[in-house]
């Protein structure tokens, strides 16, 4: 099962623009991640942001978490078109017993040079 | 950071045919694993969830007995398709936690693309 929805589901831009995406969930997280995706490959983790943070930075990262309107957004400074791929936002939850982290509908990002 | 390898990267088989997929935890020991499944240009769903010597726990509509997991050790798990179709052709990823609890980061394999002529 999904955990919520991201949007926008595809998103294009130029070389040297930012690119936001946001992320909604449903239940009650214990942290939230991104990753990044290329075409047909595994996943990259970007960054982590605990349920007590509210913004986060990593280079040209940066992450904010809000818990009460279940939200998230990834935005990324001065976009390059190594950046294209695919984002996808994850909770980390309780579930069934366990620790599970369940994934987003993503975002297909496109820099274009 | 800790590396979950899959065996193999891909494997092309015939319809009707098992074919078994491999995940292990080269640097750590995985408590917990978990396997996902990705349909192209989709994200990633959850398949089941694993602890080591205990049965594995299966998401709604996810058949257990077509979809095996064993994880025997704390560095192995496997996933077997059985009698595999063509609509099992799909990217299976999985992942692994090093012990239970919050914020513990999941590591992830680098899949194992599945095709069933």
């Amino acid at each position: 099962s999904q955990q919520g929805e991201e949007d926008p589901q595809a998103l294009s831009i130029q070389e040297g623009e930012n690119a936001t995406m946001n992320c909604s969930y449903k239940t009650s997280i214990n942290n939230l991640q991104w990753y990044r995706q290329n075409s047909g490959r595994g996943l990259v983790h970007l960054i982590l942001i605990r349920s007590n943070e509210r913004e986060k930075h990593s280079g040209r990262l940066r992450v904010t978490l809000d818990t009460s309107k279940k939200s998230s957004s990834l935005l990324i400074t001065a976009s390059r078109a190594a950046d294209t791929a695919s984002y996808f936002c994850a909770t980390d939850a309780i579930t069934g017993g366990y620790n599970k982290l369940i994934f987003g509908a993503g975002t297909r990002l496109a820099v274009h040079p | 950071g800790a590396v979950v390898s899959q065996h193999p990267s891909w494997v092309i088989c015939k319809s009707g045919t098992s074919v078994k997929i491999e995940c292990r935890s080269l640097d750590f020991q995985a408590t917990t694993m978990f396997w996902y499944r990705q349909f192209p240009k989709q994200s990633l769903m959850l398949m089941a969830t694993s602890n080591e010597g205990s049965k594995a726990t299966y998401e709604q509509g996810v058949e257990k007995d077509k979809f095996l997991i064993n994880h025997a050790s704390l560095t192995l798990s496997t996933l077997t398709v059985t009698s595999a179709h063509p609509e099992d052709s799909s990217f299976y990823i999985c992942s692994a936690r090093e012990v239970p609890g919050q914020g513990k980061e999941q590591f992830f394999g680098p899949g194992t693309r599945l095709t069933v002529l």
